[in-house]
């Protein structure tokens, strides 16, 4: 059973546009948000994270946008760049201690 | 630098056989995990583990064994290696005491299993 859903599963952006990858998470326990970016060959690494009393957390070009009622929160990518093509992994933590629950993955490409 | 390191980085082996994956951690963190990454399902846990001498199932743990004698070592056993256990496995460590939850992961090792 997947706690945590991810979609799309790949997607393909133009140099400059905007990338928005969406995830909907089902238990109301979860109290932290990550998201984590993978290149090829690489392990996951943490990029952004939020937790449910904020709508939104800005770093840069990353913003993520939090709907609790809806349980649902996204990855907005500005300007993005061909070296933002990677993996997205969103995640939902719950206690006790650190585990995570991942999103099964959005493949992002951004073409030059 | 405190890093977190995966061996071997490839493996191929035959159905049947024992393989240990080794991960080592130097940020001595209390919390270490393993998860496999498949295509389309994204990072599912294994096992985990919150110090010397706990070791906890995870979401798909069947035909996977773990130990922790130490702080540092996860190692990760398949006790009869399957085809459907080819995969890319990744080991974590993060700090129990922290409230970011920020995992660290190592590079990964990737199985075959033939």
């Amino acid at each position: 059973q997947q706690q945590v859903k991810q979609s799309p599963q790949s997607l393909i952006v133009q140099k400059g546009g905007i990338s928005i990858i969406n995830c909907a998470y089902e238990n109301t326990a979860f109290d932290y948000f990550p998201w984590y970016q993978q290149f090829p060959g690489k392990g996951p690494a943490l990029l952004i994270a939020i937790r449910p009393d904020v709508s939104e957390k800005k770093e840069g070009r990353f913003t993520i946008s939090f709907n609790k009622s809806a349980k649902q929160f996204s990855l907005h990518i500005m300007d993005s760049q061909p070296g933002d093509s990677a993996t997205y992994f969103c995640a939902a933590r719950g206690r006790p201690g650190n585990m995570l629950t991942f999103g099964g993955g959005t493949r992002l490409m951004v073409k030059p | 630098d405190a890093e977190i390191t995966q061996s071997p980085r490839h493996k191929i082996t035959e159905t049947g056989r024992q393989v240990t994956l080794a991960c080592h951690q130097t940020w001595n963190h209390n919390n270490m995990f393993w998860y496999r990454q498949d295509l389309g399902h994204g990072l599912r846990l294994i096992h985990y583990s919150y110090g010397v001498q706990d070791t906890n199932k995870g979401e798909v743990s069947d035909g996977y064994s773990v130990s922790r004698s130490n702080t540092e070592d996860l190692p990760l056993t398949l006790e009869s290696a399957a085809s459907s256990q080819t995969s890319v496995y990744f080991c974590a460590s993060s700090d129990g005491t922290g409230n970011t939850g920020e995992l660290f992961f190592g590079e990964g090792s990737r199985l075959t299993v033939l």
